[in-house]
């Protein structure tokens, strides 16, 4: 079956370190975005990439970094600039014409640092 | 750029009773697209239900229907016979020119039994 894979669903992140999220589709969709989720609080878009080999900031993009050199992958690394990493992202993808069907999401990865 | 807001955090609603939660959105747009999301405490995004702006007629998808008013921008949810299975986070989203999709801050439905 198609989907968005995520990994890991569970992350842990000391003080200082970078940390790489990993996120792979299979649906042949050339659009792909990270979002950043806080407690009881709506998605905020990190990054995007429209396309392989370019990508976007989103509205929170201080303190993370992402590649696209494969169609089918879009890790995200949080890195140590990032004073406040704790939360869940979300990957999702989508055909990149607007079509009916909107976004695809995965399930996530939440991130702590200890 | 697009702000979509829902002024509802927190609804509950008895089993097999009626919900509706708002959503109202601005765009200089004039075609778009609408959506639903559900987020079950999986943490899953589960799309519920869409909305093309150019269509007049009201999306439906069993027990979940929308009532959307382009003129006033607002595109409402209701869950008709509410179940235990439809307590969940839900969010409106808009969906833009760019294929870029902003979300609401979200409205948490508890459905008691």
């Amino acid at each position: 079956d198609g989907g968005i894979t995520q990994s890991p669903k569970y992350l842990f992140r000391k003080e200082g370190q970078n940390v790489t999220l990993s996120c792979e589709q299979n649906l042949n969709h050339d659009a792909m975005y990270w979002y950043r989720q806080d407690p009881g609080q709506g998605l905020r878009l990190i990054y995007y990439s429209q396309i392989v080999n370019d990508f976007q900031k989103g509205d929170i993009a201080e303190g993370y970094s992402v590649s696209r050199e494969k169609k089918e992958s879009f890790p995200l690394t949080v890195t140590s600039a990032q004073k406040n990493p704790t939360a869940f992202y979300l990957c999702a993808s989508s055909i990149g014409d607007r079509g009916p069907s909107g976004y695809t999401f995965g399930s996530g990865t939440r991130l702590t640092v200890v | 750029a697009q702000t979509v807001t829902q002024s509802q955090p927190e609804m509950s609603v008895q089993e097999a009773e009626t919900v509706t939660l708002s959503c109202t959105y601005d765009t200089s747009e004039n075609n778009y697209y609408l959506f639903w999301y559900k987020q079950p405490p999986s943490r899953q995004m589960i799309l519920v239900i869409r909305q093309e702006a150019y269509k007049q007629q009201n999306a439906t998808e069993n027990r979940f229907s929308v009532n959307f008013q382009k003129a006033a921008k607002s595109f409402s949810l209701k869950i008709s016979d509410s179940q235990l299975g439809d307590t969940a986070m839900y969010f409106c989203a808009f969906l833009n020119a760019g294929n870029m999709l902003t979300f609401g801050g979200g409205t948490r439905l508890m459905v008691k039994p």
